[in-house]
């Protein structure tokens, strides 16, 4: 069976563009959520959507936002970056509501650089 | 604000020793438990998900025990080896509204051969 897939793997952006990451969950996985990486923080939730529907938010401002497709593909999209968005962006797929009782299948992750 | 802890924050320990960390959480609404392994150059991969006060899980040299009602979770590996070398992580669920999984900061284990 297929892993989760991340693309693109490696991305840099300057200040002020907009970048979109996409993840293919693996297959019957309704759930994906994503996560932001950086040293200091840890793994930050940045939301989850089931089903299409986003069901969950973390505290990042509006800039951030996603979608998911009736075949679950996600993309995370963050408008008008900023250093601080340089990070690892990591998608995890889930049978159910991620976090819960069901595990949680990570991709490789897109490494954002924002200059 | 929730806050999820682990402990130590690194260990470095020889090929053969046995070791263990431990995770804290909000012991109120306590849902679900993971632990989760993340080798450099890798994705986290799930070791555990771990729901009932009381529970212990096991899958070969690495077990892990849950207290929901104080609020902590150890993981052990019995004889570490250099391919157990890798950040362990644990994620907390709590009930109610809007629930995400809270993680800590990782522990980094390092076993020299």
């Amino acid at each position: 069976k297929a892993g989760v897939t991340q693309t693109p793997r490696y991305l840099i952006k300057t200040r002020g563009q907009q970048v979109t990451l996409s993840c293919s969950p693996i297959s019957g996985h309704r759930s994906v959520s994503w996560y932001q990486q950086t040293p200091g923080q840890g793994l930050q939730f940045l939301f989850e959507y089931f089903s299409e529907t986003q069901r969950n938010k973390g505290n990042f401002p509006g800039r951030f936002s996603g979608r998911q497709f009736s075949n679950s593909r996600s993309e995370m999209n963050v408008s008008t970056l900023e250093l601080g968005d340089s990070a690892l962006y990591l998608c995890a797929s889930s049978r159910g509501i991620g976090g819960s009782s069901y595990e949680q299948y990570f991709g490789p992750g897109t490494r954002l650089t924002v200059t | 604000i929730l806050n999820v802890e682990q402990s130590p924050q690194s260990l470095h320990v020889q090929e053969g020793d046995s070791t263990n960390f431990t995770c804290s959480f909000p012991s109120s609404n306590f849902y679900a438990l993971h632990w989760y392994r993340w080798e450099t150059a890798k994705s986290p991969e799930a070791l555990f998900v771990m729901t009932l006060n009381g529970d212990e899980k096991k899958k070969g040299r690495i077990s892990a025990t849950l207290n929901t009602k104080e609020g902590y979770s150890y993981l052990y590996i019995k004889g570490s080896q250099p391919e157990d070398s890798a950040t362990y992580l644990c994620g907390y669920w709590g009930a109610g509204n809007n629930r995400k999984l809270i993680w800590g900061l990782g522990t980094s284990l390092a076993v020299n051969p």
